[in-house]
């Protein structure tokens, strides 16, 4: 358990729907972070929150990628008429007190069919 | 911008012997530096950081790695290989706001 929560793990979804993610980060940290990873790729830096300001938005990969993070706490990563080309593993990060990296969630793997 | 390359895009090595993934970063200022380790379907798991102090970190699992503000460097490496070692690997540099990865490496043990 790493302290960060990502559901759900697996969703298969058909193409032109709409998907939502949800992370729920530690606890103690204000700071959220959403990664997209291809297969064989690094993570790639999407977004991120301060409480529940979206600080950082410019590498939303389109307009149909949209984050909120409402009461500061756990947040959600919404993907609108889903394309074939968005099937991938969506992280969630948060950072540790006095750690400087990220822990990271499991995950949730994105496949569009 | 900060950065890290991982030239290799795959690792093989024999049970018992010593392995060395590579990593180089390019950053303006002092480097914050990461490895991370991916078994399949899973999230990332924190190994080992670079923030200051000794070019030597020692790590989880066994791990090490090396910074060299010369060759900007800073490879991953274990005197004694595991199959359970095999996996995905990481690189990672922190930003201002954010962490930028290298590609990975895929890491292979064969006993």
């Amino acid at each position: 358990d790493t302290g960060v929560s990502q559901n759900p793990r697996h969703k298969i979804t058909k193409r032109g729907q709409n998907v939502t993610f949800r992370c729920d980060p530690i606890s103690e940290h204000n700071r959220l972070y959403w990664y997209r990873q291809t297969l064989g790729q690094g993570p790639e830096f999407l977004t991120y929150f301060q409480n529940e300001a979206q600080l950082e938005k410019s590498r939303l990969l389109s307009d149909r990628f949209s984050a909120e993070r409402p009461k500061g706490s756990f947040s959600t990563l919404e993907i609108q008429r889903t394309e074939q080309g968005d099937s991938a593993m969506y992280l969630c990060a948060s950072p540790r007190e006095g750690f400087y990296g990220y822990t990271f969630g499991s995950g949730t793997r994105l496949t569009v069919v | 911008a900060q950065s890290v390359a991982q030239p290799e895009d795959q690792v093989n090595v024999a049970e018992g012997n010593p392995l060395t993934v590579k990593c180089t970063y390019s950053v303006s200022g002092n480097p914050y530096l990461f490895w991370y380790v991916q078994y399949p379907n899973r999230g990332l798991q924190f190994l080992l950081k670079y923030i200051t102090g000794d070019n030597l970190v020692k790590g989880s699992y066994g791990f090490e790695a090396e910074f060299n503000k010369s060759q900007t460097s800073f490879h991953l490496k274990k005197p004694s290989a595991l199959v359970s070692d095999s996996a995905l690997y990481f690189c990672a540099v922190r930003g201002y706001n954010d962490m930028r990865f290298g590609a990975g490496t895929r890491l292979t043990v064969k006993p």
